[in-house]
């Protein structure tokens, strides 16, 4: 089966600092999807990042890159430039043939002015 | 244009009774797929419905039901209702079936509190 293992609980950084906030996976599909999600206190889920196994070349969205590291099976996620509203609860997940979303326990991601 | 839609945001129960969570998806988007969210288990999958079919199912007893309409709103009903159902429930919503090659939206989900 499937896992997604987030070992940092909670994390914090300065404000316009960068965090880069780890993630591990097990699997032994050869096609899937990672992710990163986000979600504030609205608690609403928010996209943050995908990255197609297949790829090598690591995602990017303005501030946020991944370091996908697919022998190691280690999908990290980089926030630079931390913004306030970047505080969040951030989730990693996966997906596969199942066409379910795995998701690790989270890490909780506090910005310090 | 909407997003997902979740109704009620938040329902207080009893031990027993039953509840049913509605699940409007992104107009256009065909499949719908539920997660139970809570402190000691974290996400997990419930099931995912698509052209009014149960497509994929997760882990969850029998008391966990769900359906889906010609329209594509959805709603899951939790029967006789247990204090380990207390959770977040969140809907997802995906153009086609599966998430492998599409996104996955998210509604803000529904809190229900069993006491």
């Amino acid at each position: 089966a499937q896992t997604v293992t987030q070992s940092q609980p909670e994390m914090s950084v300065q404000e316009a600092e960068t965090v880069t906030l780890s993630c591990t996976y097990d699997t032994s599909e050869s096609d899937y999807y990672l992710f990163w999600y986000k979600q504030p206190p609205s608690r609403q889920m928010i996209l943050v990042i995908r990255q197609e196994a297949y790829k090598q070349q690591n995602a990017t969205e303005n501030r946020f890159s991944v370091n996908f590291q697919k022998a190691a099976k280690s999908f990290s996620l980089k926030i630079s430039d931390s913004q306030l509203g970047d505080a969040a609860m951030y989730f990693c997940a996966y997906t596969g043939d199942h066409d379910k979303i795995i998701f690790g326990k989270g890490t909780r991601l506090h910005i310090l002015p | 244009k909407a997003g997902v839609t979740q109704t009620p945001r938040y329902l207080i129960k009893t031990r027993g009774q039953q509840v049913t969570l509605s699940c409007s998806p992104i107009s256009g988007h065909r499949s719908v797929s539920w997660y139970q969210q809570t402190p000691g288990q974290g996400l997990q999958f419930l099931f995912e419905y698509f052209s009014e079919t149960q497509r994929n199912k997760g882990n969850f007893p029998g008391r966990f039901s769900g359906r889906q309409f010609s329209n594509s709103r959805s709603e899951m009903n939790v029967s006789t209702l247990e204090l380990g159902d207390s959770a977040l429930y969140l809907c997802a919503s995906t153009r086609n079936a599966g998430i492998m090659n599409t996104e996955a939206f998210f509604g803000q989900g529904t809190r229900l509190t069993v006491v």
